[in-house]
């Protein structure tokens, strides 16, 4: 059974960052792209970032390229995503989830704010 | 890299059927059968409940359905039952690499 666990979420001051840690078990990791999608208060689903089995390339949305990097340790089974410069508007429980097929984090949540 | 657009609500009585449309452009729905579709209930994390245009993994009711043509994809619920009531999301990959979400349709069953 395919499980992800994000974590890392928190309340964070603006300009400042913030690491976010996925944890995936039961599918073969390195096999399968994989992504950060946000969902800020009471809105829609946004998806962030993406990052290929193999970790080479990271593709993001135009609201936070330049600002996050998407990495992952495949030894570890492990997806990061490093917010930096973080903004109001970054507020979001944000869900690491598997680009093809079923599995999404529970979600974790960042709140931006002063 | 606009979101793709969906209704914002749709609503339907128990056994009956309602069907919500996805519309991007050439750039993502109408070039790649990459479609997927998400339900979220409240407090939940999104589900799959087709991908690839049509297809339905593994557990999920054949009541679901989904289907596309030109630019717009479309996600049909048959024989509503009251559990159907939820946000329900398309998603399409795009020319850039990159995944586009539809802003989300709420289903409210009467």
């Amino acid at each position: 059974e395919v499980h992800l666990l994000d974590s890392g979420g928190g309340l964070v001051q603006p300009g400042e960052s913030l690491r976010l840690s996925c944890a995936a078990s039961g599918f073969t990791f390195s096999s399968h792209a994989m992504s950060w999608v946000r969902q800020a208060p009471g809105k829609g689903l946004e998806w962030v970032s993406g990052i290929s089995g193999s970790g080479v390339g990271g593709y993001y949305a135009d609201s936070v390229k330049g600002r996050f990097i998407i990495s992952r340790d495949n030894s570890k089974n492990m997806m990061y995503l490093q917010m930096n410069s973080l903004r109001a508007e970054d507020t979001a429980v944000y869900y690491c989830a598997k680009v093809a097929g079923s599995g999404w984090g529970q979600g974790t949540l960042v709140t931006v704010s002063s | 890299q606009s979101a793709l657009t969906q209704p914002a609500s749709v609503s339907g009585s128990p056994g009956q059927s309602i069907t919500i449309s996805c519309t991007g452009t050439s750039s993502d729905v109408g070039t790649y059968n990459y479609v997927s579709w998400y339900q979220q209930h409240p407090g939940k994390a999104p589900k799959l409940i087709i991908y690839d245009v049509s297809n339905r993994p593994s557990g999920v009711s054949n009541r679901f359905s989904g289907s596309k043509s030109g630019n717009t994809a479309s996600l049909t619920v048959s024989g509503l039952q009251a559990e159907d009531e939820a946000d329900y999301y398309c998603r399409s990959y795009t020319s850039s690499s990159t995944l586009v979400f539809g802003g989300g349709t709420k289903l409210t069953v009467l």
